[in-house]
């Protein structure tokens, strides 16, 4: 089975900054890679998805590169509405999800 | 604009069932895959279940494979999530979600419900 591993696990960062969160796959996912926004009690939003695509209405500011194992979100210049929780996903096989990056107000 | 709304979750015992439901508007339900997502409290995403817009094919998590049930009423435009013997391990909320593709599957999910929260207890 295809494992997930998402890094860091927390992130703290000032508005403004630019930030980067990591995804690796335990084997070559190709670009079958998808990041989506968790806010505190709400649904996950689509971001990125095929790792560098960025969906309707999601703005520039974010961004997605990466293929085969090894995989990043961008985010740069951070925005006070973008401090959530950030999820990795595999589609090239059964979907996983990575465990979660919580980026948090410094 | 397109819209999920998930209900039946609540507290059940465990070894009981439930049925969770998803009413889907504001675009072509019998059109598209969907899936059910699950997080348990204070933890990360698990994908559950998909069935094909025509519910030809549905596929499970190996963690709910014979106990769950994932079905649709195209002329009704629901998704349902049938779940027997419940276990604590199951307490979770539980999204609907559909895929990104028309007459096909891409394991995307965009857009999602606001949820319904299961909670298996005694």
């Amino acid at each position: 089975d295809i494992q997930m591993t998402q890094s860091p696990s927390s992130l703290s960062a000032s508005v403004g900054d630019r930030i980067t969160i990591t995804c690796r796959a335990s084997q070559s996912i190709s670009s079958c890679l998808n990041w989506y926004q968790q806010k505190p009690g709400k649904a996950p939003k689509l971001l990125i998805y095929a790792a560098s695509s960025l969906q309707s209405g999601v703005p520039s500011r974010f961004s997605g590169s990466g293929s085969g194992t090894d995989f990043t979100l961008t985010i740069s210049s951070l925005q006070p509405e973008d401090f959530a929780t950030y999820y990795c996903q595999q589609s090239y096989s059964t979907p996983l999800f990575g465990q979660g990056t919580k980026l948090e107000i410094k | 604009q397109v819209q999920l709304v998930e209900s039946g979750g609540g507290v059940v015992q465990p070894g009981r069932s439930l049925r969770l439901s998803c009413a889907a508007s504001g675009f072509t339900f019998s059109n598209y895959g969907m899936h059910w997502v699950r997080q348990a409290p204070g933890k990360g995403l698990e994908w559950v279940a998909v069935i094909w817009y025509d519910g030809s094919n549905k596929y499970y998590a190996d963690s709910v494979k014979g106990r769950f049930t994932i079905s649709r009423d195209n002329s009704k435009n629901t998704l349902y999530l049938q779940m027997n013997s419940l276990r604590a391990e199951d307490t979770a909320v539980y999204y609907c979600a559909r895929d990104i593709k028309v007459w096909g599957l891409t394991n995307w999910f965009d857009p999602w419900g606001q949820g319904t929260l299961v909670t298996v207890s005694s």
